[in-house]
């Protein structure tokens, strides 16, 4: 089973400003990865495949890169909404998800 | 547009068995695969299963082959996960989603809204 390791846990962040989420995989998923946002209570939101496409929806300021076993997901200017859980999920090789990294309000 | 609409919150007892549907909408059905993943509390996403609306056929993962059991109504566009012999490990939310028919292409791109799964004696 390929295992998926997000840094950090959390993140403490303050409106405006740029972060970047890291997901590593144990082994090597090619761009067959995705990013998804989770807000509580609600379902995971697809916001990336395919490593770097973004999904219907979400703007111009979320990005991803990465290839193989190294992954980031860039929100370039953190809005209210985007404070959220963020899971990379690798379908190269069977199906498997990280364990998250929550982005809370500074 | 596109929906998954899941049955309702359920409280089964240690050993009973828990069915869980997925109504689908907006989409032609047997063109896409639904997937069932469930997730615990401060959790990822855990992947448990595939169905093809189409042909029926299932694949699970290996944790829980022989526990779970898909099937699939075309004629209502509904498809059933079944999960059996609960204990507390299976309490979660659980989801069905779907993907493309590619198997190199298995994300998510529509998801229900889930289901919570409680298991108490």
């Amino acid at each position: 089973e390929i295992v998926m390791t997000q840094s950090p846990a959390t993140l403490s962040v303050s409106p405006g400003e740029r972060v970047t989420l890291s997901c590593r995989a144990s082994q090597s998923v090619s761009d067959n990865l995705a990013w998804y946002q989770q807000k509580p209570a609600q379902a995971p939101r697809l916001l990336i495949y395919g490593a770097s496409t973004r999904a219907t929806g979400f703007p111009a300021r979320f990005s991803g890169s990465g290839s193989g076993t190294e992954f980031t997901l860039t929100i370039s200017s953190l809005q209210s909404e985007d404070f959220a859980v963020y899971y990379c999920h690798q379908y190269n090789k069977g199906l498997s998800f990280g364990q998250g990294t929550k982005l809370e309000i500074k | 547009q596109v929906r998954l609409v899941q049955s309702g919150a359920e409280v089964k007892k240690p050993g009973a068995s828990v069915t869980i549907s997925c109504k689908a909408s907006g989409y032609t059905f047997i063109n896409y695969h639904i997937h069932w993943l469930r997730q615990a509390p401060g959790q990822g996403p855990e992947w448990m299963g595939i169905i093809d609306p189409s042909r029926g056929a299932t694949n699970f993962a290996r944790m829980f082959q022989g526990r779970v059991t898909l099937t699939s109504d075309t004629s209502t566009s509904t498809v059933y996960m079944e999960l059996s012999s609960l204990t507390s490990e299976d309490a979660a939310v659980y989801f069905c989603a779907r993907s493309t028919a590619n198997w190199a292409s298995y994300f998510f791109d529509y998801w229900g809204q889930g289901a919570l799964v409680t298991v108490s004696s």
